[in-house]
């Protein structure tokens, strides 16, 4: 299909751990962001891409968590040092851009860290 | 930065009541406002949204209302089915920025 793709669809992981987390975007959008969300908890907000410009990276909670978008299109969600408070399901939203369009949820990957 | 208050966390109805999920945001300057439906395992989809310029949209059986001038929104969601069972987020945002999501909402609905 032509929908937001991540992968994988589930990672377990030891405490203290390295792991990317992979996101592909509808063709042709230009705004990418990352969203965490803790069991029953709502949305929260990482990081945002647009275009070219400098990322917004005010929801990142720790400097252990990193990503990039290489190309304008595929991004990564880097977090060093995993913690059990990093379990959560992450998901990837894109966006045409532009003044608050709809953003396209892949299904997100589920970060298990024992 | 945005905050924005969902209520209510849970809603039980029978099949064919309506449902309504009322949110409430701090920053004035957002002016989109887009519901989401999130099943088991998804990721969320967009179900309706509203723009700050507009009072009211309606598509089908489901309904958004936005009073800028007390910062709060609701989605109406009339005869209501078993699938409309889901967790229902609303967001906001000022526009070429990421989204600030309520906490969620989760509707049953019964046969």
């Amino acid at each position: 299909g032509a929908g937001v793709s991540q992968s994988p669809s589930n990672k377990v992981t030891e405490k203290g751990k390295d792991v990317e987390l992979r996101c592909d975007p509808i063709s042709g959008h230009t705004a990418l962001y990352w969203y965490r969300q803790s069991l029953g908890q709502g949305l929260e907000f990482l990081i945002y891409f647009q275009g070219n410009s400098a990322p917004d990276k005010s929801g990142l909670p720790s400097d252990r968590f990193s990503a990039e978008r290489t190309g304008g299109s595929v991004s990564t969600l880097t977090i060093q040092r995993t913690q059990q408070e990093d379990s959560a399901v992450y998901l990837c939203a894109s966006s045409l851009g532009g003044q608050g369009g709809e953003q396209f949820f892949g299904p997100g990957t589920r970060l298990t860290v024992l | 930065g945005e905050n924005v208050e969902q209520h209510p966390s849970t809603l039980s109805v029978q099949e064919g009541d309506s449902a309504v999920i009322k949110c409430t945001y701090s920053d004035s300057a957002s002016n989109y406002f887009p519901w989401y439906k999130q099943e088991l395992g998804k990721g969320p989809q967009l179900i309706i949204d509203i723009r700050s310029n507009v009072g009211e949209k309606k598509d089908q059986r489901i309904a958004v209302t936005l009073n800028k001038t007390a910062k709060h929104f609701s989605l109406h969601i009339t005869e209501t089915q078993p699938e409309d069972s889901a967790v229902y987020f609303c967001a906001a945002s000022p526009g070429r920025r990421a989204l600030t999501f309520g906490s969620g909402t989760r509707l049953q609905v019964q046969p």
